[in-house]
C-alpha cells in the first residue's frame, strides 16, 4: 500500500514568492490534515478535510495561506506572499474514520520550506 | 482544551537498558492518546494508541505505555533499547468528540549510546 505523496521535499524560495505544496492521500482515506512543524516542536494542525469540507481551519493564517481538496482526493496548500518566518517542514497526514479522536492518522515526509 | 507536556526534551540511554518518555496531558473530555516516532527525513509513523480500552498498551517494536487517568500520565517503555530506536518521539492527545483534535507535544530526541 502506498504512503502518503507529497511533493516536493524541499523548497527555497525568495520572500514573497508564493510556494504550494502537494498531498496524495492513502487510497480511501476520506480524512487529510495540514501541519506546520518548526525546528524543536511538534506539528500543529493548520487545516483538517473530511472529503472536500474544511471541517477545522482555525488555525490557518487565512491573510497569506489558503487550501483546496477540491475532489476529495489530493490537496494544495499554498502561500502567498511567503515571509521568512514561514520557514518551517509542512506535513501532510491522512485517515480513515474510525471514531472522533481515535483515527490513526498516516503522514507524509513532509515538505521542507527556506524563505530567504 | 486539551494539552500535552513531553517531560524531557532529551533522554540518553545505553543500547540494552530500558527506555522511559513521559507525557501527562490535560483534557476535558476523555481522551485518545498517541506515541509516534519521527526518524529523519521520515514521515511520522504510529508507535500505539490507547481508546479507553486496556489501560496498558503495547505497540510495535517492543514499546508499550500505560494510560494512568489519576496521574493524567501516559509514558512510553521499552524494556531494552536498541540502537534503531534513536528517533524524535510525540505524544499525542485527542479529544473524542465531533471536533476530534490532536494536540501534539514538543517531542523528546531518543539517543542510543553503543
Amino acid at each position: 500500500e502506498a504512503g502518503v505523496v507529497q511533493s516536493p521535499r524541499y523548497k527555497i524560495i525568495e520572500k514573497k514568492q508564493p510556494v504550494a505544496f502537494w498531498c496524495n492521500p492513502i487510497s480511501g482515506h476520506n480524512t487529510l490534515y495540514w501541519y506546520l512543524q518548526n525546528l524543536g516542536q511538534g506539528p500543529e494542525l493548520l487545516i483538517r478535510y473530511e472529503n472536500e469540507e474544511a471541517v477545522d481551519d482555525s488555525q490557518l493564517p487565512k491573510d497569506r495561506f489558503s487550501a483546496e481538496r477540491l475532489k476529495g482526493v489530493d490537496s494544495t496548500l499554498k502561500i502567498q506572499p511567503a515571509e521568512l518566518g514561514d520557514s518551517a517542514v509542512y506535513l501532510c497526514a491522512s485517515s480513515s474514520p474510525g471514531g472522533y479522536g481515535t483515527d490513526t492518522q498516516y503522514f507524509g515526509p513532509g515538505t521542507r520550506l527556506t524563505v530567504l | 482544551a486539551q494539552s500535552v507536556t513531553q517531560l524531557d526534551s532529551h533522554v540518553s540511554v545505553s543500547e540494552g537498558t530500558p527506555v522511559l518518555l513521559r507525557c501527562n496531558y490535560s483534557s476535558s473530555y476523555s481522551p485518545s492518546l498517541f506515541w509516534y516516532v519521527q526518524h529523519p527525513n521520515k514521515g511520522l509513523q504510529l508507535l500505539l494508541k490507547y481508546t479507553s480500552a486496556a489501560t496498558l498498551v503495547k505497540g510495535i517494536n517492543g514499546f508499550e505505555a500505560e494510560f494512568k487517568k489519576s496521574e493524567t500520565s501516559f509514558h512510553l517503555t521499552k524494556p531494552s533499547a536498541h540502537m534503531s530506536d534513536a528517533a524524535e518521539y510525540f505524544c499525542v492527545v485527542s479529544d473524542n468528540t465531533n471536533a476530534g483534535k490532536s494536540t501534539f507535544g514538543d517531542g523528546t530526541t531518543l539517543t542510543v549510546k553503543p
